[in-house]
Order: structure tokens, then C-alpha cells, then sequence
């Protein structure tokens, strides 16, 4: 089967630096992507690894261990408008094809 | 420019309606998607077409039929509607059916009563 793992909440400053994490779980893996969802919006996607690493994009980085099943979301320099859900997705294996799970979500709030 | 929109936005209707909701890409994508999220957040996909094929079909009850009658629609009927069918719709597209990256619709928020 596949799951995935991920803080309900977190909470941090304005300017500070906040880490999400995400484990999973998965009968074949082929990527890990983040999206954040303000209330009352859609997802948007922030990032994709499918390789081990670290990949940059602004103030937002992402980061994947495949031996660890592993990844975080970090965000830089915390602004108030970054107050949202963000959750991990996962691609795997699926009876006759690929499927993409969400996580359940983590609610950041950021304080002034 | 909207990429992916969807219709209509609310949608309240009562119990054992039968009702409909449609979705349209305009980024030439080859995929779309529909996802149900519930009241605490949880982001769960229904369907998902790519070139108007069926090719995830989740384990959702048979009062959901997906039609997709061009690459870029992709619609949602639901029969017999039940109180536990209110939640937010989200219709989503991309090109191919790997994760690099979906784009949502706005999203409908189907209540009923």
C-alpha cells in the first residue's frame, strides 16, 4: 500500500525558517512533489524530486532521501502570506498504472 | 487566462439530486484529474484521464461517472446525491501522467442538504 506522514501544524515567526517534513511509504517510488493551498484555494505546486538532493526554488527548497523515504519542504525568510496548508505528494506503483497520493496536510501559521 | 476552470463554483443541492460538474484545460495538457477534498483538508483523487482514457478509477461509488468528451474536459456527474458527498471538488490537469506538476481548478464546494 502507500502512505504518507507529514505535521498536522507548525508554527513559526515571520522571517524565520520552517522545516516540513514528509515520510512515505510506497510500492514503487517515482517522485515526491509539494503544493500549498491557502484557504479557500486550490493547490499549487511548489516542487517535484525524483532524485536524492536538495532542489532550489527562491525562498522554497525541497529535499529527498530515497533510502530514508524521506523528504522536507524548507521555507525561507517566513512571510505572513505564507500562512497555508502544504502537502507532500507522492507518486507510485498502482495496479495497471502510476498513482499520485496526497499526505494529509500541514498547516503553517506564521506569526508577526 | 484561466488555465483550468471549472463550473460551477458552489453547488447546494438536497439529497437523491442528480448533478454535474465541468471542467476545462485550456494548457494543452493530455491528463486531467478529479479530486474530492474533504472537510479536514484530505486531498483524495477520484479519477484521472489521459487522452480521454480511463486510467485511474479509485474506489469511488458508482453514483461517480467521469466523462471526458475531449482531451481537454473533463466532467463529473453524480446521481442520488448523499449528505456525505459535500465537499470541495477539485478538477486538475497535466501534461503527461507523471507528478512533475498538476494545476488545479478553482474548485467547487458541493453541499448538500
Amino acid at each position: 500500500g502507500q502512505s504518507l506522514e507529514q505535521p498536522s501544524e507548525v508554527t513559526a515567526v515571520e522571517g524565520a525558517i520552517v522545516q516540513i517534513n514528509c515520510t512515505y511509504q510506497t510500492s514503487g517510488f517515482y517522485g515526491l512533489s509539494w503544493y500549498q493551498q491557502h484557504d479557500g484555494g486550490a493547490p499549487t505546486f511548489l516542487s517535484y524530486n525524483a532524485l536524492d538532493g536538495l532542489e532550489e526554488t527562491g525562498r522554497f527548497s525541497s529535499f529527498l532521501s530515497r533510502s530514508d523515504s524521506y523528504g522536507y519542504l524548507l521555507l525561507q525568510e517566513l512571510q505572513m502570506k505564507d500562512s497555508a496548508s502544504y502537502f507532500c505528494a507522492v507518486r507510485g506503483a498502482y495496479t495497471g498504472g502510476f498513482k499520485t497520493i496526497f499526505g494529509a496536510g500541514t498547516r503553517l501559521f506564521v506569526k508577526a | 487566462d484561466t488555465a483550468v476552470s471549472q463550473t460551477p463554483k458552489y453547488l447546494v443541492t438536497q439529497m437523491g439530486n442528480d448533478k454535474s460538474i465541468k471542467c476545462e484545460q485550456n494548457l494543452g495538457h493530455d491528463t486531467m484529474y478529479w479530486y474530492k477534498q474533504d472537510s479536514k483538508k484530505f486531498l483524495k483523487i477520484m479519477f484521472s484521464y489521459n487522452n480521454k482514457e480511463l486510467i485511474i478509477n479509485e474506489t469511488v461509488p458508482n453514483r461517480f461517472s467521469p466523462k471526458s468528451p475531449d482531451k481537454a474536459h473533463l466532467n463529473l456527474h453524480i446521481n442520488s446525491l448523499e449528505l456525505g458527498d459535500s465537499a470541495v471538488y477539485f478538477c486538475a490537469s497535466s501534461q503527461g501522467t507523471g507528478l512533475n506538476e498538476q494545476y488545479f481548478g478553482p474548485g467547487t464546494r458541493l453541499t448538500v442538504t
